[in-house]
């Protein structure tokens, strides 16, 4: 149980276009998803917390008109790169939880590798 | 700042081994600290500790939490070459009404045949 699904897993494309990954949890209801992001042997960076039917909250530092989230049903979070440049390569993971505000652990997509050349 | 540091940074042993991975951590409002092993993909979940000196187990795999001195580690017998992946501690943590993981860089490890 508790699979979480992430759209799509390699994406490479040119300088300006505009992404989008979607993160679908499979067998729940995921009343709360994460959206990170990590660099090469780096660790995974919270970027936004996403609430169904809510505004995302966004991490110090990142750009809400740069990565626009969506989170518009209990089972499907999406994040769109805008204008995407070179230094928005990176691996995106987005995770999701069963319940708002829960202490409990949060269930990972595989991740989606953006290369932007 | 809320700080995660993990450590060795890697580590490389032979099948058989035992291996400790440590993790320290300063955050504001600690609540769990979670344990994952990541492969090539998404991280899979490995142990949630919420309480102090308590040992969890699994299989060859277990971890324990101490909230006085700020510390967890993850201790992993007999290794076997499907250990080989980075394993990620988080702490979470409650702000402003909700919870947030703050992931550590990892410690990198590599079982040898």
């Amino acid at each position: 149980g508790a699979v979480v699904s992430q759209h799509p897993s390699w994406v490479i494309c040119k300088s300006g276009t505009s992404v989008k990954i979607e993160c679908r949890s499979l067998d729940f209801q995921a009343t709360t998803m994460f959206w990170y992001r990590q660099f090469p042997k780096q660790s995974l960076m919270l970027m936004a917390t996403s609430n169904e039917g809510s505004k995302a909250t966004y991490e110090q530092g990142v750009e809400k008109d740069k990565f626009l989230i969506n989170h518009a049903s209990l089972t499907l979070s999406t994040l769109t790169v805008t204008s995407a440049h070179p230094e928005d390569s990176s691996f995106y993971i987005c995770s999701a939880s069963t319940r708002r505000n829960s202490n409990q652990p949060q269930h990972f997509g595989d991740g989606t590798r953006l290369s932007i050349l | 700042e809320d700080k995660v540091v993990q450590s060795p940074l890697s580590l490389v042993v032979h099948e058989g081994d035992t291996v400790t991975l440590n993790c320290s951590y300063e955050v504001t409002n600690f609540r769990s600290l979670l344990w994952y092993k990541q492969e090539k993909k998404a991280p899979t979940f490995l142990f949630m500790l919420t309480s102090s000196g308590i040992e969890k187990k699994s299989g060859r795999l277990s971890s324990i939490l101490d909230k006085k001195e700020l510390f967890s580690i993850l201790n992993i017998t007999a290794t076997q070459t499907g250990d080989s992946a980075i394993y990620l501690c988080a702490p979470i943590l409650s702000t402003s009404g909700t919870y947030k993981y703050i992931f550590g860089t990892g410690t990198r490890l590599k079982v040898l045949a």
